[in-house]
């Protein structure tokens, strides 16, 4: 079964400054997806990246960037400068092939707060 | 980023009580999905829908509840009977076209009293 881990159930880090979150999971699929979703106060789930498992490149989507270690099983978040607006629970998930259903396995949260 | 409706945003109802919460999910797709957040925790898959049928659905999934697409566009979760524990958010998604990135509604908070 596949499994992800998130072991900061919680973070802070100042305004302009850099951040990263960790995340580990597991699986026996080769071909996967992996994602970032972020929850603000108002509890809507927000994509915030994604990286297809055949893509040794990193996503990157503006502030966010990825550093996926497929053979590590590692897949952390980097927020860049970051912004009062980050604060939120980032959840990291985990999607098997979608011919196998495609559901979203999450991982516990780490809670963001940015400080001024 | 692709739209996802639920209704309603919050849901109040008396243990014992049936409610149906109500998702209207990206257009043309085939796949559906429900997952529950209990406050405080993780986000938890309940089940998905694909092509008028159930695909998969997890242990939460029980004979309490039910999903349906009775009109072609609309998506429901049917809790039976509610129990206290049902209370949490309940979140639709939907992948986007040529896609496996699920977008989610905006949630259900369910509060059962």
């Amino acid at each position: 079964a596949q499994t992800v881990t998130q072991s900061q159930p919680e973070m802070s880090v100042q305004e302009a400054e850099t951040v990263t979150l960790s995340c580990t999971y597991d699986t026996s699929e080769n071909n996967y997806y992996l994602f970032w979703y972020k929850q603000p106060p108002s509890r809507q789930m927000i994509l915030v990246i994604r990286q297809e498992a055949y893509k040794q490149q990193n996503a990157t989507e503006n502030r966010f960037s990825v550093n996926f270690q497929k053979a590590a099983k590692s897949f952390s978040l980097k927020i860049s400068d970051s912004q009062l607006g980050d604060t939120a629970m980032y959840f990291c998930a985990f999607i098997g092939p979608l011919n196998q259903g495609g559901k979203l396995i999450f991982g516990q949260g780490t809670e963001l707060s940015v400080k001024p | 980023e692709p739209e996802v409706t639920q209704t309603p945003s919050h849901q109040v109802t008396q243990m014992g009580q049936e409610v149906i919460l109500r998702c209207v999910p990206i257009s043309n797709h085939l796949y559906f999905y429900w997952y529950r957040q209990i406050l405080g925790q993780k986000v938890e898959f309940l089940v998905s829908f694909y092509n008028n049928e159930i695909s998969e659905k997890s242990e939460i999934f029980d004979d309490q509840f039910s999903v349906e697409r009775p009109d072609g566009s609309n998506f429901t979760l049917k809790i039976r009977s509610t129990k206290l524990e049902d209370s949490a958010m309940y979140f639709c998604a939907s992948p986007g076209l040529g896609t496996d990135t699920q977008y989610f509604g905006p949630g259900t908070r369910l509060t059962v009293l």
